[in-house]
């Protein structure tokens, strides 16, 4: 069963657009929702995350909206650039425990 | 990296081999997690420690077993490797607020 659906699989956008990533999540539970980015070959880094009693957080050009009566919550990338060009992982936790979506590869065309 | 790394980065085998991965972190976290990560799946958790010698099974336990026998060490076995658990293979940890998960530089591993 999977908890955390990701979508779109794969985006394509232009230097300057603002993609957005979307997530949705089933169990209610959760209580804390991370975003990772990762680069080929190296491991997932957190990006940002937000707790489900915050509707938006901001950190630089990276946002997180939250919509917790949808059960659902995105990332936007303000003024993209070629370098942020990678693989996003959203994920959800409960209990120390962390469960992902499938990602999206995002790419970044100057 | 957060102090953490992987070891083989890189391992060939054959299947029915016995496999062993090591994850050694140099920040004495107590929680540590093994994922695997496959096309199409995201990260999905083996299996993960809150402890010396205590340790759980996550998603995807199936064909791997675990120890942690120092805080910094946490040693992931596949004691007969199938070509199905040819994978790239993530060790990470909590760090004091448990939901923040830092992840090491991975080891692909190949089963022929």
């Amino acid at each position: 069963q999977q908890q955390v659906k990701q979508s779109p699989q794969s985006l394509i956008v232009q230097k300057g657009g603002i993609p957005i990533i979307n997530c949705a999540y089933e169990n209610t539970a959760f209580d804390y929702f991370p975003w990772y980015q990762q680069f080929p070959g190296k491991g997932p880094a957190l990006l940002i995350a937000i707790r489900p009693d915050v509707s938006e957080k901001k950190e630089g050009r990276f946002t997180i909206s939250f919509n917790k009566s949808a059960k659902q919550f995105s990332l936007h990338i303000m003024d993209s650039q070629p370098g942020d060009s990678a693989t996003y992982f959203c994920a959800a936790s409960l209990n120390e425990k962390l469960t992902f979506g499938t990602g999206t590869r995002l790419t970044i065309i100057p | 990296d957060a102090g953490i790394t992987q070891s083989p980065r890189h391992k060939v085998t054959e299947t029915g081999t016995p496999v062993t991965l090591r994850c050694h972190q140099t920040e004495n976290h107590r929680y540590m997690y093994w994922y695997r990560q496959d096309p199409g799946h995201g990260l999905r958790l083996i299996h993960y420690s809150y402890g010396v010698k205590d340790t759980d099974k996550g998603e995807v336990s199936d064909g791997y077993s675990v120890s942690r026998s120092k805080t910094e060490d946490f040693l992931l076995t596949l004691e007969s490797a199938t070509s199905s658990q040819t994978s790239v293979y993530f060790c990470a940890i909590s760090t004091a607020s448990l939901n923040e998960q830092f992840f090491g530089p991975g080891t692909r591993l190949t089963v022929l």
